[in-house]
């Protein structure tokens, strides 16, 4: 069974742009989550989509946004960057029923300049 | 204010021998916890999970234990091998809130040969 794909893997950025990440469940997974990491704050939770509804949302501003699509493939869009975004940005995969299992993707690398 | 807190940043064990990794918590709401392993440069990885109404689950060489009264647990890797060296995070969260996963800060684990 393939696991949890990140596009792209690396991303660089300027200040002000926006930013759309993928990410594709493992096969049979509908909810799918997002989270940040940084060396400062760990990793954090920024929301939670299942059947193509956000199910959670963590304490990020209303730039981070989401949106999953029918097939569970879920993506993340930032919108006028800030340097403080550069992060490792992680999306995990899970069945969503009753067991709260999650399985990680590889990342995908945001470097804002 | 940290809800998840593992004051342990780092541990060396000798291979053989035994691990244990401590994590704390504040929010008396949480139900569920899960560990992972992280190393650098991939997600992190579910190890194993356990639930509130348990205090022990075991899974092969890791097992994890739970005290709620002291909101408390923490995971035995026996025997210690070198390929165990990586990052440990625990994670919590409160039952029917979905993927909503809190992570303690992590613990760096080295297993010396």
């Amino acid at each position: 069974k393939a696991g949890v794909t990140q596009t792209p893997r690396y991303l660089i950025k300027t200040r002000g742009q926006q930013v759309t990440l993928s990410c594709s469940p493992i096969s049979g997974h509908r909810s799918v989550s997002w989270y940040q990491q940084t060396p400062g704050q760990g990793l954090q939770f920024l929301f939670e989509y299942f059947s193509e509804t956000q199910r959670n949302k963590g304490n990020f501003p209303g730039r981070f946004s989401g949106r999953q699509f029918s097939n569970s493939r879920s993506e993340m869009n930032v919108s006028t960057l800030e340097l403080g975004d550069s992060a490792l940005y992680l999306c995990a995969s899970a069945t969503g029923g009753l067991s709260y299992e999650q399985y990680f993707g590889p990342g995908t690398r945001l470097t804002v300049t | 204010d940290q809800q998840v807190k593992q004051n342990s940043p780092s541990l060396s064990v000798q291979e053989g021998r035994i691990s244990i990794l401590n994590c704390d918590y504040t929010n008396s709401m949480f139900d569920y916890f899960l560990w992972y392993k992280k190393y650098p440069a991939e997600g992190p990885t579910f190890l194993i999970s356990i639930s509130s109404i348990k205090d022990k689950n075991e899974d092969g060489r890791f097992t994890v234990f739970l005290n709620k009264s002291a909101k408390h647990l923490s995971l035995h890797i026996v025997p210690s091998q070198p390929g165990d060296s990586a990052v440990y995070f625990c994670a919590a969260a409160r039952d029917n809130y979905g993927q909503n996963f809190v992570f303690g800060p992590g613990t760096r684990l080295s297993v010396l040969p």
